[in-house]
Formats: C-alpha cells, sequence, structure tokens
C-alpha cells in the first residue's frame, strides 16, 4: 500500500520569497516515481516536477527543485522567487503498480 | 498534440438521467485514467484502463461504467447517481502502464440534484 503525507495544509509567503513545501511517503513498491502537481482555481492538474526514486539527484525544473531523502522517504518541493502565478493547491503523489496515490495538498498563497 | 480533452466541462443532472463523460487524447498513450476529486480533496483514483483493457477498478459503484472503445478515447457512463456523487471528475493518460508520468485533462464537474 502507498500512503502520502503532506503536513501543511496552507501556506502563505510574500512574492519573491523562497518556499519549501513538505511530503513524506511510505510505499512498498523497489521501484518508483514521485511527483508535485498544481492545481490552480481553473482545476487543471498540472505536473510541475517528477523524481525517480533510483536516482539520487535531485529534480529541477527552472524555479522549482526538490530534496529527495529517500531514506526517511522525504520529498519536499521547494519555490524559488515565487510569483503570483504559483497560488495554487499543491499535490505530492508517489506513483506505484499504475496507481498514482495523491497527499492531502497543501494551499499555497502567494501575496504581493 | 499535448491534451487531454474532457467533455463537457460541466454537467447537471437528476438521479434517475443517463449520461456520459467523454475524455480523447491523441498522444500515442496506452493508458487512461478516470480520477474523482470532491471539493478540497485530491483526486482518487476510480478506474485504469492499459492497452484497451480494465485493469484497476478501485471498487467504485456500478452506476459508474468505464468504457474505452480505442486508445484514443475514454468514456464513463453514469447511471442512477447520487447527490454525494457531485465532484471533479478527471480523466489522465500516461504513455505506458507504469503512468511515469500522468497528464491531465481540465476535468468535468457534475452536479447530481
Amino acid at each position: 500500500a502507498q500512503t502520502v503525507t503532506q503536513s501543511q495544509p496552507e501556506m502563505s509567503v510574500q512574492e519573491a520569497e523562497t518556499v519549501t513545501l513538505s511530503c513524506t511517503y511510505d510505499t512498498s513498491e523497489s521501484n518508483y516515481y514521485l511527483f508535485w502537481y498544481k492545481q490552480p482555481p481553473s482545476r487543471q492538474m498540472i505536473l510541475v516536477i517528477r523524481q525517480e526514486a533510483y536516482k539520487q539527484q535531485n529534480a529541477t525544473e527552472n524555479r522549482f527543485s526538490v530534496n529527495f531523502q529517500k531514506a526517511a522517504k522525504s520529498f519536499s518541493l521547494k519555490i524559488s522567487d515565487s510569483q503570483l502565478g504559483d497560488t495554487a493547491m499543491y499535490f505530492c503523489a508517489s506513483q506505484g503498480a499504475q496507481k498514482l496515490v495523491f497527499g492531502q495538498g497543501t494551499r499555497l498563497t502567494i501575496n504581493p | 498534440d499535448t491534451e487531454v480533452t474532457q467533455t463537457p466541462k460541466h454537467l447537471v443532472m437528476g438521479m434517475t438521467n443517463k449520461k456520459s463523460l467523454k475524455c480523447e487524447q491523441h498522444m500515442g498513450h496506452r493508458a487512461m485514467y478516470w480520477y474523482k476529486q470532491k471539493a478540497k480533496k485530491p483526486p482518487e483514483l476510480m478506474f485504469v484502463y492499459s492497452y484497451e483493457k480494465l485493469s484497476i477498478n478501485e471498487s467504485v459503484p456500478s452506476r459508474f461504467s468505464p468504457e474505452c472503445p480505442n486508445s484514443s478515447l475514454l468514456n464513463l457512463h453514469l447511471h442512477a447517481l447520487q447527490p454525494e456523487d457531485s465532484a471533479l471528475y478527471l480523466c489522465a493518460s500516461s504513455p505506458g502502464a507504469t503512468n511515469e508520468k500522468l497528464f491531465f485533462g481540465s476535468g468535468t464537474q457534475l452536479s447530481v440534484l
């Protein structure tokens, strides 16, 4: 069974600041992927970043990067130089055996 | 074409109605998914089709009936729904059966009266 836990229901930062969203997971799969998805008010699920569990190097996509700690089963998302358009619900997700399991989400608000 | 298209965007139906949700992708993906999302909750997996065959059914009530006519199309047939079935229904696709990267549609917001 897979579980994903996001312990921060809401976060709020000023524009241009750096923010880190936390996520822990548990899985019995030996090979799996981890994701961060963003869901703005439009409710479209948008892939932010992906990490393959067998890769030690942390994934980076422009202003978005992750801190993947496999032993601790931790997968945090760092957003640098935050922008107003980053305001959204962020879901951490774990994939294994065709199932993508989501955490409860963190509502992130970027204030001007 | 890198989109997953869902129609309709909004649907209101009575408990005795029969309706269908449609999902289409032209990225050559071989796996397609239905998720249900209640307000302020994460998406929950309902069904997975892999190579046009149903591979996962997450114990979804039979009033929801999925169909995959071909590798590009995924339907969700609705019959005798309950008000608690009101939710956003998201379709997704992935290149292969291991769903290493899901592409989501914008969803159908369903209201059952």
